[in-house]
């Protein structure tokens, strides 16, 4: 089963526009993780946030954490035509092994 | 540094049949997790595999079984497929079980079962 919900399901925009999107999750965790997928191929990481840290920026990509509300979003600006993929939120429990829960992902379309 | 590679790219099998799925993990990587994804959802974990032994497996049935060699590569079986193993199989290394660290996917195998 999902751990939780991405929000929105699919969204549309234009070049230079900034992307955002939701993630929720049920249980306590140990680090939240976001990947990108194009075309059903494998997952590109983009970036980790710690159950410590509230903010985090890597280039373009800036992802918040807020785990009173077990929620995270992440947020693309100036977003690209290239940035057309499938997104996910993964999260990474307290198990002593690195199982990953994913939700069931935000299909992201920029258009040129 | 070589990334994650997985083989077959693409595989079609028929219901009942077994099928082998291989991974070579990231070179300095000892952890390597497995994940089956279905068309139109996220990826959901089968197992992980640290220094040969499956120390974490997720909620699917006996006959999806797995290895870990000593170079760190490992293989996927699924025995007696079944229509619903259609999906795309991934697998993802990591240094270490903590989680603390990224995991690394492969590129996937496309199971298709007729």
């Amino acid at each position: 089963s999902q751990q939780g919900e991405e929000d929105p399901q699919a969204l549309s925009i234009q070049e230079g526009e900034n992307a955002t999107m939701n993630c929720s999750y049920k249980t306590s965790i140990n680090n939240l993780q976001w990947y990108r997928q194009n075309s059903g191929r494998g997952l590109v990481h983009l970036i980790l946030i710690r159950s410590n840290e509230r903010e985090k920026h890597s280039g373009r990509l800036r992802v918040t954490l807020d785990t009173s509300k077990k929620s995270s979003s992440l947020l693309i600006t100036a977003s690209r035509a290239a940035d057309t993929a499938s997104y996910f939120c993964a999260t990474r429990g307290g198990t002593s092994y690195g199982k990953l829960t994913f939700g069931q992902g935000t299909i992201l379309t920029v258009h040129p | 540094e070589t990334g994650v590679t997985q083989s077959p790219t693409h595989l079609i099998k028929t219901r009942g049949q077994q099928v082998t799925l291989r991974c070579s993990s990231q070179s300095g990587h000892n952890t390597v997790s497995w994940y089956q994804q279905a068309l139109g959802q996220g990826p959901q974990f089968i197992f992980q595999y640290y220094r040969e032994e499956e120390n974490g497996r997720g909620n699917f049935p006996p006959r999806f079984s797995g290895l870990q060699f000593p170079n760190y590569s490992s293989e996927l079986n699924v025995n007696a497929l079944e229509l619903d193993d259609s999906a795309l199989y991934l697998c993802a290394s990591s240094s270490g079980t903590s989680g603390r660290d990224e995991q690394f996917f492969g590129p996937g195998t496309r199971l298709t079962v007729l």
